[in-house]
């Protein structure tokens, strides 16, 4: 069954500095990955999704992932964090066990400082 | 805006009750996605209906269930409600022909609390 893990509940930067959010998958087939953000009451919207075409994936808002096998990691990045982006980000993986649901990590909520 | 539409956006109720919460995919969509969100549990996925039929079901009480109608609105019934189903309620839709890359859109939710 594939999972994945996001390390740290909670990522603190100042206005201006890069963004760094930490996901690690399982999967013992080629993974599909997403991440998706949730800004305070609403719901998930999806920031990019790793579908094996290429390795770096560009999203929305400015934000990046690169999917890295040797490592099972699909970290998410921006190089200039803005006060817009204080927000929860959940990093899932596709289930490819007979379901097509999303496995969730456990969320990482962003804190922006002016 | 993603499309899928939830209703209601809050709910409040008492213990031993029960509710239904509504979900509208998006236009053209044929799958929904029912998850629950909880600050101990996080995001779960309960159950998945495609053009009508149950497909998957994962951590889903035998007190709730659910139903895809012929117009692809689903609903989810949750019944003897216990404090501890106090959660976020998700909606989701995909098209399901775009292969395990598609991408789930997400309503706004439906926040429960049981009192």
């Amino acid at each position: 069954a594939q999972s994945v893990t996001q390390l740290g509940s909670h990522v603190s930067v100042s206005e201006g500095a890069l963004v760094l959010l930490r996901c690690n998958y399982s999967s013992s087939v080629p993974p599909y990955l997403f991440w998706y953000v949730q800004y305070p009451n609403q719901g998930l919207q999806l920031l990019l999704k790793y579908t094996s075409a290429a390795t770096l994936v560009k999203g929305i808002n400015g934000f990046e992932a690169e999917f890295k096998k040797s490592e099972t990691s699909f970290h998410l990045t921006k190089p200039s964090a803005h006060m817009s982006d204080a927000a929860e980000y959940f990093c899932a993986v596709r289930d490819q066990g007979g379901s097509e649901k999303l496995v969730f990590g456990k969320g990482t909520k962003l804190t922006v400082n002016p | 805006d993603s499309g899928v539409t939830q209703t209601p956006k809050h709910l409040i109720t008492a213990t031993g009750q029960r509710v239904t919460l509504r979900c509208s995919p998006r236009s053209g969509d044929l799958s929904v996605y029912w998850y629950q969100q909880s600050l101990d549990q996080g995001l779960q996925f309960l159950i998945q209906y495609y053009n009508g039929e149950e497909r998957a079901k994962g951590n889903i009480l035998e007190r709730f269930s659910a139903q895809q109608f012929p117009d692809l609105h689903s609903e989810l019934n949750l019944s003897s409600l216990e404090l501890g189903d106090s959660a976020l309620y998700f909606c989701a839709s995909s098209l399901m022909e775009g292969g395990p890359s598609e991408t789930q859109y997400f309503g706004p939710g439906t926040r429960l609390l049981v009192l």
